[in-house]
């Protein structure tokens, strides 16, 4: 069935680049999504990327798709502190959302 | 900027108690969700709604889960007999035709005591 897998944890000192690895098993997904939750609070829509794209950048993100390996990633580039949250990779299925489990970001000083 | 909102944003309950969470959607937008993310877990799909009926539901929603578009404006997700396994947060979500991103309001924390 559909799954999408991200580890669960990532350290980034301030001012560098966080990257956060998903990998997702339905390869007719056409839409892929990053949401940010900080605490306390919903699931931001962060970005998405179309299933016959490679990648998208928008300001400091990046995103990644290998449609072979079924691998998507997120590359936040000059890591602030404000970025700290749990970042989920999703896709779709059907017309609904499949979640990671999060990947929480912790910024380092 | 519009956005999914959500009341209320906590509701505590005794097992057994009915519950209604509801939602106002992005003014605009036809298509309504319903997901939950039961603490340290993933955020899970229960229900889809368009044109007053539902389009997709999962296997947590059973018969004691139900929604409605009772205006132009709300959504509610009703629970008619609360169980404890039912505390989690209650995510609404919308969409508008032609596009796939949806968008997620902030929540109702629901605690079954």
């Amino acid at each position: 069935g559909e799954d999408v897998e991200q580890s669960l944890f990532l350290s980034v000192r301030e001012g560098d680049s966080s990257v956060i690895n998903c990998t997702y098993t339905d390869s007719s997904s056409t839409y892929l999504y990053w949401y940010k939750q900080e605490p306390g609070a919903g699931l931001q829509l962060l970005t998405y990327i179309f299933s016959n794209m490679d990648m998208k950048q928008d300001q400091r993100l990046t995103v990644l798709l290998n449609k072979k390996d079924k691998h998507l990633s997120l590359r936040i580039a000059d890591t602030q502190t404000g970025d700290s949250a749990i970042y989920f990779c999703a896709e779709m299925g059907g017309d609904k959302i499949i979640f990671g489990k999060g990947t929480r970001l912790h910024i380092l000083p | 900027e519009p956005e999914v909102t959500q009341t209320p944003s906590h509701q505590v309950t005794q097992m057994g108690q009915e519950v209604i969470l509801r939602c106002v959607p992005i003014s605009n937008h036809l298509y309504f969700y319903w997901y939950r993310q039961i603490l340290g877990q993933k955020v899970e799909f229960l229900v889809s709604f368009y044109n007053n009926e539902i389009s997709e539901k999962s296997e947590i929603f059973d018969d004691q889960f139900s929604v409605e578009r009772p205006d132009g404006s709300n959504f509610t997700l009703k629970i008619r007999s609360t169980k404890l396994e039912d505390s989690a947060m209650y995510f609404c979500a919308s969409r508008t035709s032609g596009t796939y991103e949806q968008y997620f309001g902030p929540g109702t924390r629901l605690t079954v005591t």
